[in-house]
């Protein structure tokens, strides 16, 4: 089945270290993004790539950074995770479809991070 | 700036009754409004959506409804069923920038036998 899938479901880190959380796609969608959902509020956007283009959110902190090596996969990095960013990191990818209809989301199930 | 609001944490209904689960918007230039149902330990999928254009879109048990003088929506399920526990997320974007999607916090929905 074509999927979205992320690696691993659950991180644990420690204050300062750097972790990496990791998506990979079978849908073959242009677009990837990423999520920062906390207890009870809404997923908040951090950023997309639209193909190779890079698109950052403003209040996105520099802490948090992603590459895109190919279409497949997406990385999520947090150079120095603070206690304030545990929270689930949920991806999801998208074809665009125009202006005429939404593009429909499709997210994986996310990784919970744990700032110890 | 939480451009879309879900007031309501949580709703119970018995099963077979009718689910209404709220949205209000605050951005009158959204163009598209979903709906995203979760289950647990899944990422949320998506449920069924409306233009700005239309009042009304009904897909099976599931319908919604736009009122934009309001800046309101609601999802109606009729009738309820057990499988349908779950959370549902409202979300609203752009035409011009469909990557630009904003969420609600979610309603977390319990249908009880």
């Amino acid at each position: 089945d074509a999927m979205v899938i992320q690696n691993p479901r659950y991180q644990v880190t420690q204050f300062g270290k750097p972790v990496t959380l990791s998506c990979s796609q079978t849908l073959n969608h242009n677009v990837m993004y990423w999520y920062q959902q906390k207890s009870s509020q809404a997923p908040k956007l951090l950023f997309h790539y639209y193909d190779k283009d890079f698109n950052n959110e403003a209040d996105t902190p520099d802490n948090f950074q992603s590459r895109r090596p190919n279409t497949s996969f997406c990385f999520l990095d947090i150079r120095s995770p603070g206690l304030g960013d545990a929270a689930m990191y949920l991806c999801a990818t998208s074809r665009p479809r125009g202006a005429l209809s939404p593009d429909t989301q499709y997210f994986g199930p996310g990784t919970r991070l744990t700032v110890l | 700036d939480q451009q879309v609001k879900q007031n309501s944490p949580s709703l119970s209904v018995q099963e077979g009754r009718i689910s209404i689960l709220n949205c209000d918007y605050t951005n009158s230039m959204f163009d598209y409004f979903l709906w995203y149902k979760k289950y647990p330990a899944e990422g949320p999928t998506f449920l069924i959506s409306i233009s700005s254009i239309k009042d009304k879109n009904e897909d099976g048990r599931f319908t919604v409804f736009l009122n934009k003088s309001a800046k309101h929506l609601s999802l109606h399920i009729v009738p309820s069923q057990p499988g349908d526990s779950a959370v549902y997320f409202c979300a609203a974007s752009f035409r011009d920038n469909n990557n630009d999607m904003r969420f609600g916090a979610g309603t977390r929905l319990t249908v009880k036998p």
